[in-house]
């Protein structure tokens, strides 16, 4: 079974510009999240979706980060404009079914963004 | 926001030597996930506790939630290298939002 696939792995940006990540989850998993991990730190949720409806997107830095999962697979987050402290990598999970929350997230290996 | 800390938050220790992280909130939690993240990968997932008391033992890892389901506890006895990682522990509640506590960077050194 293949697991999350994320791209790019690796993005450095000037502060200003804009950038856009990508994750494809396990075929099958309906629940869709994107976290935002500093070096070092636990990953803070930004977003999640169930199938293309947005579920939570209450810590989403809506003024300069966007998301969307139009046809309930794949997904793209994007930062416009970015600024120094959104330096992080940024993961994509994806959610096997199980009870509420019981079930497993499954990652991808991350975007890491550096904000020059 | 549901805010999970973890203690310690760094913990550098010998080959063979017991180590206990610690996992609190003030927030009750339908489950208690713990994973394990290795550099330039993403977390793992080593168990999932549901019931308050619930003990679960994964070979030299002894996990249990609080009576409370406020907080949670991973032990590990006679550390190897390999054990060396991120761990973390992550709250969810009834709407599958996965709360991740702030980490405990383990270093085993042979």
């Amino acid at each position: 079974e293949a697991g999350v696939a994320q791209s790019p792995r690796y993005k450095i940006i000037e502060k200003r510009q804009s950038v856009a990540f990508w994750c494809n989850p396990i075929s099958g998993h309906a629940t869709l999240y994107w976290y935002q991990q500093i070096l070092g730190q636990g990953p803070k949720l930004l977003i999640q979706f169930q199938n293309n409806g947005v579920v939570d997107d209450s810590q989403l830095p809506k003024d300069r980060f966007s998301a969307e999962r139009l046809k309930g697979v794949d997904s793209t987050l994007k930062i416009q404009p970015a600024k120094l402290e959104d330096s992080a990598v940024y993961l994509c999970a994806s959610n096997s079914p199980g009870g509420a929350g019981t079930g497993e997230l499954f990652f991808g290996e991350g975007s890491r963004l550096t904000v020059l | 926001t549901q805010l999970l800390e973890q203690s310690p938050q760094f913990l550098s220790i010998q080959e063979g030597e017991n180590l206990t992280v610690y996992c609190n909130s003030s927030s009750v939690f339908s489950s208690l996930q713990w994973y394990r993240q290795e550099p330039g990968e993403g977390p793992v997932l080593l168990v999932t506790v549901v019931t308050g008391g619930e003990v679960k033992k994964l070979k030299r890892l002894t996990f249990q939630f609080g009576d409370a389901r406020k907080d949670s506890s991973l032990h590990i006895t006679a550390a190897q290298p390999g054990d060396t990682g991120l761990y973390l522990c992550a709250g969810a509640n009834t709407g599958n939002q996965f709360y991740f506590g702030t980490g405990t960077s383990l270093t085993v050194i042979p």
